[in-house]
């Protein structure tokens, strides 16, 4: 069982649709991170909390530890939003586990 | 200030050969960590490294795979005798401390034929 569960796998939204992505983890963390990877390109880091909850944009990022599950949301999506998320959790001993990314699609 | 820098972007290598792949981190930046991307797989960490120590190398194969970071100049990421298995896209991230912020590189695409 892999420590980090995303969910879903793909997603497939109109523009300007509210969207949601899952991450639960199953040990204790020291901080969660939300990463983007486009196609064929790098990943940028969107948001590393360990607490509550925090905004760029039109992006937002929650986490509540006690039930150990994260959300990321994009509010009024655009085709630019296109690309794969990727939930990281930290462990104590700094390190990092993967989720297995959500593929977004954004139609226009 | 530029942010993490991997070269080189692509590399190509034959079965046998070695692969060295370089990660400048961020300005003041001296936590380092290598990732690998198999095909159609998600990101799993190979490596964790402060300037010229390895703290974690968990997550690094046991043969052939070797990393460092020296007091001075970018962090190297080193395959011996690579093999068709080792073609992957690796990504190193950076960090001023422990348990803060990674920043991402935009990864080496190394293709082994």
């Amino acid at each position: 069982k892999n420590e980090v569960e995303q969910s879903p796998q793909n997603l497939t939204a109109q523009e300007g649709e509210f969207i949601t992505i899952n991450c639960s983890y199953s040990v204790g963390i020291s901080a969660l991170h939300w990463l983007q990877q486009h196609p064929g390109g790098g990943i940028v880091s969107l948001f590393m909390l360990s607490s509550g909850k925090k905004k760029h944009g039109r992006l937002i990022a929650t986490i509540n530890i006690q039930e150990k599950h994260s959300s990321l949301h994009i509010t009024a999506s655009h085709p630019r939003d296109s690309a794969v998320y990727i939930c990281a959790f930290q462990n104590t001993g700094n390190q990092f586990y993967f989720g297995t990314g959500t593929s977004l699609t954004v139609i226009p | 200030n530029a942010g993490v820098m991997q070269n080189p972007r692509h590399l190509v290598r034959r079965r046998g050969q070695e692969a060295r792949l370089r990660c400048s981190p961020m300005k003041g930046h001296s936590h380092v960590y290598w990732y690998r991307q198999l095909p159609e797989e998600g990101l799993k960490f190979m490596v964790y490294l402060q300037k010229e120590n390895i703290i974690d190398e968990s997550g690094m194969p046991k043969e052939r795979f070797s990393a460092e970071f020296p007091k001075e100049g970018p962090s190297i990421l080193r395959i011996q005798q690579v093999v068709r298995g080792d073609s992957a896209a690796y990504f190193c991230a950076s960090s001023p401390y422990q348990h803060t912020e990674a920043f991402f590189g935009q990864g080496t695409r190394l293709t082994v034929v």
